[in-house]
C-alpha cells in the first residue's frame, strides 16, 4: 500500500519569508513524488515531481522540492512567499510496482499574509 | 493550451436519481481518472483507465457507480442511485503517466449535491 502524510493542515508565513510544507510518503519499490497545487474552485495543477536522479527538484512559480530517502520526505520549499502563492498544496506518490495511480495527502492550506 | 473539460459544473440532485458526469480527456492522452474529493475523505482516487480499458476500480462503490469510457474523447462516471454522502466534487485528469513527461491535468471538476 501507498500513503502520503502531510502533517500540517495550514501554514502560515509572512510575504518575503522562506516557506516549508512538509509530506513524508510510504510506498513499495522505487517513489515517484509530486506536487500539486489547488486555488478555489479549480482542479489541481501540477508543480513539480522526482523520479530519479538529483534531490533537489526546481518546478514551477519558484517552488522546489528536497527529496530525502533516509526520512522519506519530499518538503515543498520555496525562498521568498508571495501572498498569490496562497493556496491548497498536495503532495502524492505511486511505486514503480503495483498500482499506479497516484495517491495523494489530505493538503496542506498555505496562508501568505501582507 | 489543451484542457481536460468536465461537465456539468455543478450538479443539484435529489436521493434516488441518476447522475452521469461526463470528461473530455486531452487529445493524446492515454490515461484517465476520476478522483473524489471531500473534506472529511480528501482526494480519493475512484477508477482509472489506460488506452480506455479500466485498469483499477477498487475505489468504487460498485453498487451503485460506474464508470466508463466509450471512446478515447470522453470518460463517464455514473452514480445510480444517488444519496446524500456522494456530495462531493468529482475530478477528472487525464496524462501519459510514465516517463520523464508524467503529469496529470486535472478538468475544473463537477460539484454535485444529493439532497
Amino acid at each position: 500500500a501507498q500513503s502520503v502524510a502531510q502533517p500540517e493542515d495550514q501554514v502560515n508565513v509572512a510575504e518575503g519569508n522562506p516557506l516549508t510544507v512538509k509530506c513524508t510518503y510510504s510506498v513499495s519499490g522505487n517513489p515517484y513524488l509530486f506536487w500539486y497545487v489547488q486555488y478555489p474552485n479549480r482542479g489541481l495543477q501540477f508543480l513539480l515531481k522526482y523520479i530519479t536522479g538529483d534531490n533537489l527538484v526546481k518546478g514551477s512559480y519558484g517552488f522546489e522540492a528536497e527529496f530525502n530517502k533516509s526520512q522519506t520526505s519530499f518538503h515543498l520549499k520555496k525562498p521568498s512567499a508571495l501572498v498569490s502563492d496562497s493556496a491548497l498544496y498536495f503532495c502524492a506518490v505511486r511505486g514503480d510496482t503495483g498500482r499506479r495511480a497516484l495517491t495523494f495527502g489530505s493538503g496542506t492550506r498555505l496562508q501568505v499574509q501582507p | 493550451d489543451a484542457r481536460v473539460t468536465q461537465t456539468p459544473r455543478h450538479k443539484v440532485t435529489e436521493m434516488g436519481q441518476e447522475v452521469t458526469m461526463r470528461c473530455q480527456p486531452i487529445l493524446g492522452h492515454n490515461t484517465v481518472f476520476w478522483y473524489r474529493q471531500t473534506m472529511m475523505q480528501g482526494l480519493e482516487l475512484l477508477a482509472y483507465f489506460r488506452n480506455r480499458a479500466p485498469l483499477d476500480d477498487s475505489g468504487m462503490p460498485k453498487d451503485r457507480f460506474s464508470a466508463e469510457m466509450p471512446d478515447a474523447t470522453l470518460a463517464t462516471l455514473k452514480i445510480q442511485p444517488s444519496e446524500p454522502r456522494d456530495s462531493a466534487v468529482y475530478f477528472c485528469a487525464s496524462g501519459q503517466p510514465t516517463g520523464r513527461r508524467e503529469k496529470l491535468f486535472f478538468g475544473s471538476g463537477t460539484q454535485l449535491s444529493v439532497l
